[in-house]
């Protein structure tokens, strides 16, 4: 069965630090991965996507910036982190259209709330 | 660009009610249609997914329905229990693999 992995599950960091955050996915290949970020009182916001090996779209300008080295690992990093960075980031995937509505439900992880301080 | 709303925003309900969240869409031409539930702190899981070609969907005591043309869609929860109580959001696909995201429906159904 096919699982995903999100860490840190809480992370604290001062302005202007660097951050990375990790997601795997495990038993699928050539997921479709996803960052969202869910701000207090907002929707869910999607940063980016990737439908392949070294395939990031961006979705929001921001300071943050995604990688996918390997097939099912998708990163989320920043060079300095900014006030506005706090909140909480789920990392997500699905399967390439199949036409199984099944294996095309997207899966989330368990999330990393972030806080700036 | 697609939008996605959902309606109530909160719902507080006593226990054994049937319920019915509501889910608006601006585009009809979508490829699928998603609900979730999100406890606090927590990821997001899938309840239920309709396909464009499909009316509904059903699981246990949740019902979702589609209607396309008009851009909505329901989640029907039948005899609500306290454990029921979570954000449920729908999603919205437009076939480019990218989910668009209502703000959600936070229900708390107290015994």
């Amino acid at each position: 069965s096919q699982t995903i992995h999100q860490w840190p599950a809480t992370l604290v960091q001062p302005v202007g630090s660097p951050l990375s955050l990790e997601c795997t996915v495990e038993g699928t290949s050539n997921p479709n991965l996803y960052w969202y970020r869910q701000a207090a009182g907002r929707g869910l916001q999607l940063l980016f996507y990737s439908v392949g090996i070294g395939q990031i779209s961006s979705e929001v300008p921001q300071n943050l910036s995604a990688s996918r080295p390997q097939d099912r690992q998708f990163i989320l990093s920043s060079k300095k982190l900014l006030l506005s960075d706090s909140g909480f980031y789920l990392c997500a995937w699905s399967a390439q259209g199949t036409g199984d509505a099944t294996n095309e439900k997207l899966f989330f992880g368990s999330g990393t709330q972030l806080s700036v301080l | 660009k697609q939008e996605v709303t959902q309606i109530p925003a909160a719902l507080s309900v006593p226990e054994g009610e049937n319920l019915v969240l509501n889910c608006s869409f601006t585009d009809s031409a979508i490829y699928n249609l998603q609900w979730f539930r999100q406890d606090p702190g927590k990821g997001l899981t899938s309840l239920l997914l309709i396909q464009s070609s499909q009316r509904e969907q059903t699981s246990g005591r949740l019902n979702a329905s589609l209607d396309k043309s008009s851009g909505r869609s329901t989640l029907y929860i039948a005899a609500s229990q306290p454990g029921d109580s979570a954000t449920y959001l729908c999603a919205v696909e437009g076939g480019s693999y990218i989910p668009t995201f209502g703000r959600g429906t936070s229900l708390i159904v107290h015994p």
